[in-house]
């Protein structure tokens, strides 16, 4: 089966620029997710939707980041306006269901703000 | 909320045996899992316990102890391949956020 698809896969943009990322799912999984993962620390949940439904957004910081997954399939993760600290790797993930037996995830996008 | 401790890293030699745990606090639990990551690669699932005790996928292991909030990963039969980060990832029992730890750098020397 195809796997978590993302792009772009690199992304340079300057502070104050927008930017956005996408995902497609494996087909038929309700549950994505997107994560911010800094160098050396551990993937941070920014967003859970189950179906098109927002699960957790409580890390999300919604004055600069905006996320939606409409139809519930694929899904757009937008940064406006980008700041120097948002240089990351955006991670999708997604699982069958909630329940997370195994969340499966894309290969990222590694963002760098100048 | 939620927060997982582990050991920042460890080092062990090839055909080792090595242990990696993991202490978690959350307000609901629902099970616990392992990631491993390559550098510059995607984290990848290795295994989940919802209930109580080991289970065994091949030279990985996986152990929970939900009265203790505590989990480990036991890697046998250590391999140069085995060096990446690997964490331990908490689901909890409301929505099923899947929250992540820190991570555990594993090397593996000759």
């Amino acid at each position: 089966e195809a796997g978590v698809a993302q792009s772009p896969r690199y992304k340079i943009i300057e502070k104050r620029q927008s930017v956005a990322f996408w995902c497609n799912p494996i087909s038929g999984h309700a549950t994505l997710y997107w994560y911010q993962q800094i160098l050396g620390q551990g993937p941070k949940l920014l967003i859970q939707f189950q179906n098109n439904g927002v699960v957790d957004d409580s890390q999300l910081p919604k004055d600069r980041f905006s996320a939606e997954r409409l139809k519930g399939v694929d899904s757009t993760l937008k940064i406006q306006p980008a700041k120097l600290e948002d240089s990351a790797v955006y991670l999708c993930a997604s699982s069958l269901n909630n329940q997370n037996t195994e969340a499966f995830f894309g290969q990222g996008t590694r963002l760098t703000v100048v | 909320g939620q927060s997982l401790e582990q050991p920042s890293e460890v080092t062990a030699v090839e055909g080792a045996i090595v242990q990696i745990n993991c202490t978690y606090q959350t307000s609901g639990f629902y099970g616990l899992s392992w990631y491993q990551q390559h550098d510059g690669g995607a984290p990848t699932f290795l295994s989940y316990n919802a209930l109580d005790g080991l289970e065994e996928t091949g030279r990985f292991s996986s152990f929970l102890s939900r009265s203790d909030s505590y989990g480990y990963l036991l890697l046998q039969e250590l391999q140069m391949k085995d060096s990446a980060s690997y964490f331990c990832a908490v689901t909890d029992n409301q929505g099923g956020k899947l929250i992540f730890g820190q991570g555990t750098e594993l090397s593996v020397k000759p």
